[in-house]
C-alpha cells in the first residue's frame, strides 16, 4: 500500500512570500487532515477534510493560509503572505474515515518550511 | 480543553532496558489514545491504537496501557535496541468544544535515545 505523498520536503521563502503544499492520501482514505509542528512541539491540527468538505478548520489562520481538496482526493495548503513564525513542519494524514471511528492516521513525511 | 502532556521530555538508555514513557490527559472523556513514531525528518508513524473501553495493547516488543478514569497511558518498550531511538508521541482523540468533530490532541513528545 502506498503511504500518504507530499511534495515538496524543503521550501525555504523569504517573509510575504507565497508558498504552496501538496498532499496525496492513501487511496480510498476519506479523511484528511494537515497539521503544523513547530520545532520541539507536537502536530496540531490546521484543517480536516472529511472527502471535499471541511469539518474543522477551527486553528487554521484563515488570513493567511487557505485549502482546499478538490475531487475529495489530493490536497493542497496555501500560505500567502508567509510570516516568520509559520516556519514548521507540515503533515498530511490520512485516515480510513474520521471521527471516533478508531481509525489511525496514516502521515506523509512532512513539508519542512523556513521563512526568512 | 483537552490537554496531553508527556514526561519524561527525553530519555536516554543503555540497549537492552525495558523503559517506561508516560503520558497523561486532562479531560477522561476520550475515544481512544495513539502512540506515535517519529523518527528525524520523518512524518507520524502509528504504533498502537487503545481504545476508550480497552485497557492495554501490544505489539511486539511494546505495550500500551490506558487507565481512561485517572487519564493516564504508558508505553512500555522491552528490551530496549538502538533502532529504537526516536521521538515518541502520544494523542488523544477527544470530542471538540462544539461537539461535533473528535479531534486528536497530541503531546509534545519524548525523546528516546538508546545507547549502544
Amino acid at each position: 500500500e502506498a503511504g500518504v505523498a507530499q511534495s515538496p520536503r524543503y521550501k525555504i521563502i523569504e517573509k510575504r512570500q507565497s508558498v504552496a503544499f501538496w498532499c496525496n492520501p492513501i487511496s480510498g482514505h476519506a479523511t484528511l487532515y494537515w497539521y503544523q509542528q513547530i520545532l520541539g512541539q507536537g502536530p496540531k491540527l490546521l484543517i480536516q477534510f472529511q472527502n471535499n468538505g471541511v469539518v474543522d478548520d477551527s486553528q487554521l489562520p484563515k488570513d493567511r493560509f487557505s485549502a482546499e481538496r478538490l475531487k475529495g482526493v489530493d490536497s493542497t495548503l496555501k500560505i500567502q503572505p508567509a510570516k516568520l513564525e509559520d516556519s514548521a513542519v507540515y503533515l498530511c494524514a490520512s485516515s480510513l474515515v474520521g471521527g471516533a471511528y478508531n481509525s489511525p492516521l496514516h502521515f506523509g513525511n512532512g513539508t519542512r518550511l523556513t521563512v526568512t | 480543553k483537552q490537554e496531553v502532556t508527556q514526561i519524561p521530555a527525553a530519555l536516554s538508555v543503555p540497549e537492552g532496558e525495558n523503559l517506561v514513557l508516560n503520558c497523561s490527559f486532562t479531560d477522561s472523556a476520550i475515544y481512544n489514545l495513539q502512540w506515535f513514531r517519529q523518527d528525524p525528518g520523518k512524518g507520524l508513524t502509528s504504533l498502537l491504537l487503545i481504545q476508550s473501553s480497552q485497557r492495554e495493547q501490544t505489539s511486539g516488543r511494546l505495550n500500551a496501557s490506558l487507565d481512561k478514569s485517572s487519564g493516564r497511558s504508558t508505553l512500555y518498550i522491552a528490551a530496549s535496541q538502538p533502532g529504537d531511538s526516536a521521538t515518541y508521541l502520544c494523542a488523544v482523540q477527544s470530542v471538540d468544544s462544539g461537539g461535533s468533530n473528535y479531534k486528536l490532541t497530541f503531546g509534545k513528545g519524548t525523546l528516546l535515545t538508546v545507547n549502544p
